[in-house]
């Protein structure tokens, strides 16, 4: 079965600075890759996904997260934080020939002002 | 619409009690499945449906039974709760497969096993 590896529990930032939340898989087959976002006492919601074509892939607040097949990685990039993005971010990985999705552990965010 | 509901948001149980996490959707998804999340491992599957009256095992399914009688719910029984199922229980739906569509989740169960 597939992995996910989350390699920092903590990141903390001063706002207006660049952030990179790493994030490595493990699978046999092809896969589809997602971050989701968590803030506080709510439930997780979907930032981007990687599924085919483009290995760069963007959301809509300014995150972009890019698949590299060699390196078997999905990070995650933002070139300059707010305060609104501390929250807690996952990282998703499901195959293709299965319907079971592994979770990372996640990196909790803080930006700081 | 409300999306995907879970009820309820709190819930105290003793060891050995049983109950049922309620979990509905009014987005007509096919694929449902119930999480656990717990400090430092992220979510873990517990069990997932793709479509009324199939149903399939995650990751940490024991100690967990659930069943599909509607599009709608989902509903997740604990049998004999233990300590070790004292977590935070996410609910979530998605049009198709959940292989590769977006997850909507519910805004969670916080269960304590004393």
């Amino acid at each position: 079965a597939q992995s996910v590896t989350q390699l920092d529990s903590q990141v903390p930032v001063f706002e207006e600075a660049p952030v990179e939340l790493r994030c490595n898989y493990s699978s046999s087959v092809s896969v589809y890759l997602f971050w989701y976002v968590q803030y506080p006492n709510q439930g997780l919601q979907l930032l981007l996904k990687y599924l085919s074509g483009s290995t760069l892939v963007e959301s809509i607040n300014g995150f972009e997260a890019e698949f590299n097949k060699s390196q078997t990685s999905f990070h995650l990039r933002k070139p300059s934080v707010h305060i609104s993005d501390t929250a807690e971010y996952f990282c998703a990985v499901s195959e293709s020939d299965n319907n079971d999705m592994r979770f990372g552990a996640g990196t909790r965010l803080t930006v700081k002002p | 619409n409300a999306g995907v509901t879970q009820t309820p948001k709190f819930q105290v149980l003793k060891t050995g009690q049983s109950m049922t996490l309620q979990c509905a959707q009014d987005m007509n998804h096919e694929y449902m499945s119930w999480y656990r999340q717990d400090p430092g491992m992220g979510l873990r599957l517990i069990h997932y449906s793709v479509g009324a009256g199939i149903t399939d095992q995650g990751e940490v399914p024991n100690g967990y039974n659930v069943s599909r009688s509607t599009t709608e719910d989902f509903p997740l029984r604990l049998l004999s709760a233990a300590p070790s199922q004292t977590s935070v229980y996410f609910c979530a739906s998605s049009y198709g497969s959940g292989r590769y569509n977006e997850q909507f989740f519910g805004p969670g169960t916080r269960l304590t096993v004393l």
